[in-house]
């Protein structure tokens, strides 16, 4: 069982706005900043969002993050085909000394 | 941006160990801590530890304390993971990746290694 909690699925069609949970404790997203990667199969995490909100460059803008006390959320718009991948949230947590990961939710573009 | 090359697939019994490497190339590797995670298939994302650019300093998940060795040789730009007392359970991918870059927010990753432990 993960640290963070993540919904398993979610799901959209081309051009809606989809918005993934992940929710944490006090020694974890209350405390750091929460990171956001998108994984397609076959292949190495992406790096999405970093420090809640910021986006490295050539993350497309549809991608956002944020973060409310113990919560955080990653929103994309516009949602296209090429959206359909595995995200994961993931923060420092002071308890354990280490990074913990979301268990991960699988999107899917209907 | 530092690329990451990791080494190839490994088959191990039960009980030994294996030693991943994760080469460097371009330039600042030595400005970042490396970070390991694996992933069983279909599983999610596991942090195992992270080095920094010294060797000077390592940090382990509690789950794998007293298995698992990190270390970097920065002559050759190379990160080790070495994880001991091998059993099933410990077969995934297995990745290295760099601290995200307080500047630009990049980090990189490796292209994983496949450890599988069979007897």
């Amino acid at each position: 069982q993960s640290v963070l909690t993540q919904p398993p699925s979610a799901s959209g069609t081309p051009g809606q706005r989809v918005t993934i949970s992940c929710s944490g404790s006090s020694s974890n997203i209350g405390s750091n900043n929460v990171y956001w990667y998108q994984q397609l199969p076959g292949t190495a995490p992406k790096l999405l969002i970093y420090r809640n909100d910021e986006r490295p460059s050539g993350v497309p803008d549809r991608f956002s993050g944020s973060k409310s006390g113990t919560s955080a959320s990653l929103a994309i718009s516009g949602l296209r085909s090429e959206d359909e991948a595995d995200y994961y949230c993931a923060a420092w947590d002071d308890s354990l000394s280490g990074r913990v990961f979301g268990g991960g939710t699988k999107l899917t573009v209907l | 941006q530092v690329q990451l090359v990791q080494s190839g697939a490994e088959v191990k019994k039960p009980g030994a160990s294996v030693k991943v490497s994760c080469k460097a190339s371009g330039s600042s590797f030595n400005n970042y801590d490396i970070n390991w995670v694996r992933q069983a298939t279909g599983q999610g994302l596991e942090w195992m530890g992270w080095v920094s650019p010294n060797s000077d300093h390592t940090g382990y998940a509690q789950k794998f304390q007293g298995r698992v060795t990190m270390t970097r040789d920065t002559s050759v730009n190379t990160a080790y993971m070495e994880l001991s007392s091998l059993r099933s359970e410990d077969t995934a991918v297995y990745y290295c990746a760099t601290s995200v870059d307080v500047l630009t927010g990049h980090d990189s990753w490796g292209q994983g290694t496949l450890v599988t432990v069979s007897s």
